[in-house]
Order: C-alpha cells, then sequence, then structure tokens
C-alpha cells in the first residue's frame, strides 16, 4: 500500500526559472494538501485541493505560485519566477476524507534557489 | 486554531516512558487535539489525536485534563527511533475548507540509549 509520493525529492533551479513539485496521493484518497517548511521553521499550510476544484489557498502567496489536482495524473504545485526565498522543503499530503486532521504526509520535495 | 505551548526541547532515556506536555489554554469546544511528529528532514507523521477522553492507539496514549487546557502525549517504551520533533496542534472543522493544521515548533525529544 503505497504511501503518498512527491517527486523530484530534490530540485535545484536559478532564479526567475520554473519550479514543478508533483504529489501522489495514497490510494483511495482524494483530498490533497500542500505545506511548505522553511529553514528551521514549522510547516505553513498553503493550499487544500480535491480533484479538479481548488477548496482552500488561503496559504498560498498571491503570486508566482499555483496548484492543480487533475481528475487524471498527480497533483501540481507550480511555482513561477523563482526567488531564494522559495528555497524550502515542499510537503504533500492527503487525507480520505474532508472532515479530518488525520494526514498522511510524503518525504517531500526539497528546492533549492541559486 | 488555539494557540499551543510546548517546551522546546526533552530527553528520554531507552526504554522509559516519555511523556510530552502541551499547553492548549485558549481551545475552544469543537478543537481536537492533535499530535504528529517529524522525524530528521522526513514528512510529519500522524500520531493520536482527542478531543476531551483520553486516547490511546498501538503508538502513544493522550491524555487530556478535564477541562482541556492541556495535554500530555505518552509514548510508553521510547526507542531511539522515536527522537524526533513532536508537534501539538489544535484545530477544528472549519467547515468552508477542512482541517488546517498549524504547526508551531514542537519539541525536540533526544531519546538516550
Amino acid at each position: 500500500n503505497a504511501g503518498v509520493m512527491q517527486n523530484p525529492r530534490h530540485l535545484v533551479r536559478r532564479r526567475g526559472q520554473e519550479a514543478r513539485l508533483r504529489c501522489s496521493p495514497m490510494k483511495g484518497h482524494s483530498h490533497v494538501y500542500w505545506y511548505r517548511q522553511l529553514p528551521e521553521e514549522g510547516l505553513k499550510f498553503m493550499v487544500y485541493l480535491q480533484k479538479e476544484n481548488i477548496i482552500d489557498e488561503s496559504g498560498m502567496p498571491k503570486e508566482r505560485f499555483s496548484a492543480e489536482f487533475p481528475k487524471e495524473g498527480p497533483s501540481i504545485l507550480r511555482i513561477q519566477q523563482v526567488v531564494r526565498g522559495d528555497s524550502a522543503a515542499y510537503f504533500c499530503a492527503s487525507s480520505q476524507d474532508r472532515n479530518t486532521g488525520e494526514l498522511f504526509f510524503g518525504e517531500g520535495s526539497r528546492l533549492t534557489v541559486l | 486554531d488555539a494557540k499551543t505551548t510546548q517546551p522546546p526541547s526533552m530527553d528520554c532515556a531507552e526504554g522509559r516512558a516519555a511523556n510530552l506536555p502541551c499547553n492548549h489554554s485558549t481551545i475552544s469546544g469543537n478543537e481536537y487535539v492533535y499530535w504528529y511528529r517529524q522525524i530528521h528532514s522526513q514528512g510529519p507523521q500522524y500520531i493520536i489525536h482527542g478531543l476531551k477522553n483520553n486516547e490511546t492507539n498501538e503508538m502513544a496514549s493522550l491524555i487530556i485534563t478535564e477541562d482541556r487546557k492541556s495535554s500530555t502525549l505518552i509514548l510508553p517504551h521510547a526507542t531511539l527511533r522515536d527522537t524526533a520533533v513532536y508537534y501539538c496542534i489544535a484545530t477544528a472543522y472549519s467547515g468552508a475548507g477542512s482541517y488546517q493544521l498549524t504547526f508551531g515548533k514542537g519539541t525536540k525529544l533526544s531519546v538516550i540509549p
């Protein structure tokens, strides 16, 4: 029973490039969450999605960041024109239901912006 | 989410019980207490949650005081693999969205041989 799969595990980008992070939820889970962890800080909620819908994006920066969870395929967190401050670990989590705080997290994607 | 306060670090001898406290004095009636842990650089792992009754599962026990202003996570027989940062989170279903977990700085538990 595979867990939440994230790729790439490590990504290096130069300033101004685009970063795409992918997340496949656990089998049977249709709720996906993205969290960001800056160095030496706690995780911060970014966005919550269900299939084809963004439900809550209150934690997403207003510019350059977008997320999707298409009908087929993984959820994608996209960061355009990356800056050094975007360097962080990005964690995806999934859940079976909406009304639960029991989330299953992936191993994270570590973005380094040069 | 209600603010939670945890000690920044704790040590525990291997094989002994680890008791991790959490203060959540402003918790509201519909907020659950969740515990997660993050082993170095890995994704957070759900441990347990409760509303007002004590809870136990295969990983840990959660003791919530009667006034719900504080709780204690108990790892009954700590092993070296339990060394991690433990997060106590008080949160409720938002209705429009879902549970939005607010991770603070947590308690860094070091299990010592």
